[in-house]
C-alpha cells in the first residue's frame, strides 16, 4: 500500500521561474490537503481539494499559487513567478471520506517537496 | 491568535530518560480533535495519535503516552525511556469541527543524546 506520493523531493528554482509540486494520494483516499513549512515554523494550511474541487483555500496566497485535483491523475500545487519567500517544504496530505466535516479525519501525510528559489 | 502552542523550542534528553513535550490550545468549538505528529530527520509526517474533545481519557501505547486536560487546555506527551530513533521534531496540532484545516504547533524538536 503506497502512501502519500509527493514529487519532486526537491526542486530548485530562481526568481521568476515557475514550480510545479504534485501528489498522488494514498490509495482510497478522495481529499487533498496541501500545508507550507516555512523554516522553523509549523505547518500552514494552504488549501482543501477533492476530485475537480476546491473546497477551502482560505490559506493561498492571493496571486501567484494555484491548485488543482483533476479527476484523473495527481493533485497539482503550481507557483508561478516564484520569489525567495516561496522557499519552504511543501507537505500534501489525503484523508478517506469521513464523518465530522474534514476536521475530523486524520491525515496522512508525504515526504515533502522542499522548494528552493535561488 | 495562535491556537497551538508547543512552548518547547528544543529539549535534549539522555537515553533512557523520561521526557514531556508540553501543548497547549485554545479553541472555542465543543468538538475538536488533537493530534501529535513526529517527524524524523528524514522528513515526513508520521501520524502518532488523534484524541476527539469527548475523550479525556489518557492513553498509553508502549513507550509513549499522552495526556489530555480540558480543564488546562493542554494535551501532552511523554516518551518513557527515550531512545536515540525517538530524536525528531513533535508537532501537535488542533483541527475544530467547522473547518478544514489543522492549526498545528511550531513543534519541539527532540534531541536524545546515546
Amino acid at each position: 500500500n503506497a502512501g502519500v506520493m509527493q514529487n519532486p523531493r526537491h526542486l530548485v528554482r530562481r526568481r521568476g521561474q515557475e514550480a510545479r509540486l504534485r501528489c498522488s494520494p494514498m490509495k482510497g483516499h478522495s481529499h487533498v490537503y496541501w500545508y507550507r513549512q516555512l523554516p522553523e515554523e509549523g505547518l500552514k494550511f494552504m488549501v482543501y481539494l477533492q476530485k475537480e474541487n476546491i473546497i477551502d483555500e482560505s490559506g493561498m496566497p492571493k496571486e501567484r499559487f494555484s491548485a488543482e485535483f483533476p479527476k484523473e491523475g495527481p493533485s497539482i500545487l503550481r507557483i508561478q513567478q516564484v520569489v525567495r519567500g516561496d522557499s519552504a517544504a511543501y507537505f500534501c496530505a489525503s484523508s478517506p471520506i469521513g464523518q465530522g466535516g474534514a476536521g475530523a479525519n486524520v491525515l496522512t501525510f508525504g515526504a515533502g517537496s522542499r522548494l528552493t528559489v535561488l | 491568535a495562535q491556537k497551538v502552542t508547543q512552548a518547547q523550542t528544543e529539549i535534549s534528553v539522555v537515553e533512557k530518560e523520561d521526557v514531556t513535550l508540553d501543548c497547549v490550545y485554545e479553541t472555542r468549538d465543543t468538538t475538536y480533535y488533537l493530534f501529535w505528529y513526529k517527524q524524523p530527520p528524514s522528513g515526513e509526517l508520521v501520524f502518532l495519535i488523534r484524541r476527539n474533545s469527548f475523550d479525556e481519557q489518557n492513553e498509553i501505547s508502549g513507550r509513549y503516552s499522552w495526556n489530555f486536560q480540558k480543564s488546562t487546555s493542554s494535551f501532552n506527551f511523554t516518551i518513557t525511556a527515550s531512545q536515540v530513533v525517538d530524536s525528531a521534531v513533535y508537532f501537535c496540532a488542533l483541527s475544530e469541527r467547522i473547518g478544514n484545516q489543522f492549526y498545528f504547533g511550531t513543534g519541539t524538536s527532540l534531541t536524545v543524546i546515546p
